[in-house]
């Protein structure tokens, strides 16, 4: 079946590590976006690719990176730069339309917890 | 893109209709209102979308007002699988370079009850 795997679902990591939550969709989407939720709170944008080898920051990418090297991947590092990376991170994919907005079909999510 | 405002929560009695509300007043004219639920600890899922006619889909109706100042999501006949925050987001089509971000609001929780 179609859809967006993330991976890892738990994981813990130390204060100063770097890590890497990976994103894989099928759904041949043009459009993929990492979101961030905190525990009572909306979605905040983290990053956005409208194509490979694109990407563009959203409102809270400082201490964030990501790639696009292939349509149906987008990995985002949490650096040892975000200073409270502790949250519930979503992955979403959409097709690209110039009309009508597409929808967003998210991940089942990762959920990073800092010790 | 115009704000939204839900009411923090509700609860639906199982088997009876759920009309969650949300206002934007200062929308667009185009603008559309998208609806998403997210369950515990998933994903968000998309439920439906609306410029200004009502729309009526297998998950739900949408109800928009006249003047587009505001809309009503309809459940017809609420589940205890219906629990879930729903989130009310208005925005122009097209994608991020056109200006078509989602902004996700705090949502309404949604508790249906036995």
């Amino acid at each position: 079946d179609g859809g967006i795997t993330q991976s890892p679902k738990y994981l813990f990591r130390k204060e100063g590590q770097n890590v890497t939550l990976s994103c894989e969709q099928n759904l041949n989407h043009d459009a993929m976006y990492w979101y961030r939720q905190d525990p009572g709170q909306g979605l905040r944008l983290i990053y956005y690719s409208q194509i490979v080898n694109d990407f563009q920051k959203g409102d809270i990418a400082e201490g964030y990176s990501v790639s696009r090297e292939k349509k149906e991947s987008f990995p985002l590092t949490v650096t040892s730069a975000q200073k409270n990376p502790t949250a519930f991170y979503l992955c979403a994919s959409s097709i690209v339309r110039t009309t009508i907005g597409g929808e967003l079909f998210f991940g089942e999510g990762s959920r990073l917890t800092v010790l | 893109d115009a704000k939204t405002t839900q009411p923090p929560s509700m609860d639906c009695a199982e088997g009876r209709a759920a009309n969650l509300p949300c206002n934007h007043s200062t929308i667009s004219g185009n603008e559309y209102v998208y609806w998403y639920r997210q369950i515990h600890s998933q994903g968000p899922q998309y439920i439906i979308h609306g410029l200004k006619n009502n729309e009526t889909n297998e998950m739900a109706s949408l109800i928009i007002t006249e003047d587009r100042k505001s809309s009503t999501l309809i459940l017809p006949h609420a589940t205890l699988r219906d629990t879930a925050v729903y989130y009310c987001i208005v925005r122009v089509a097209g994608g991020y370079n056109q200006g078509g971000k989602l902004i996700f609001g705090q949502g309404t929780e949604l508790s249906v009850k036995p």
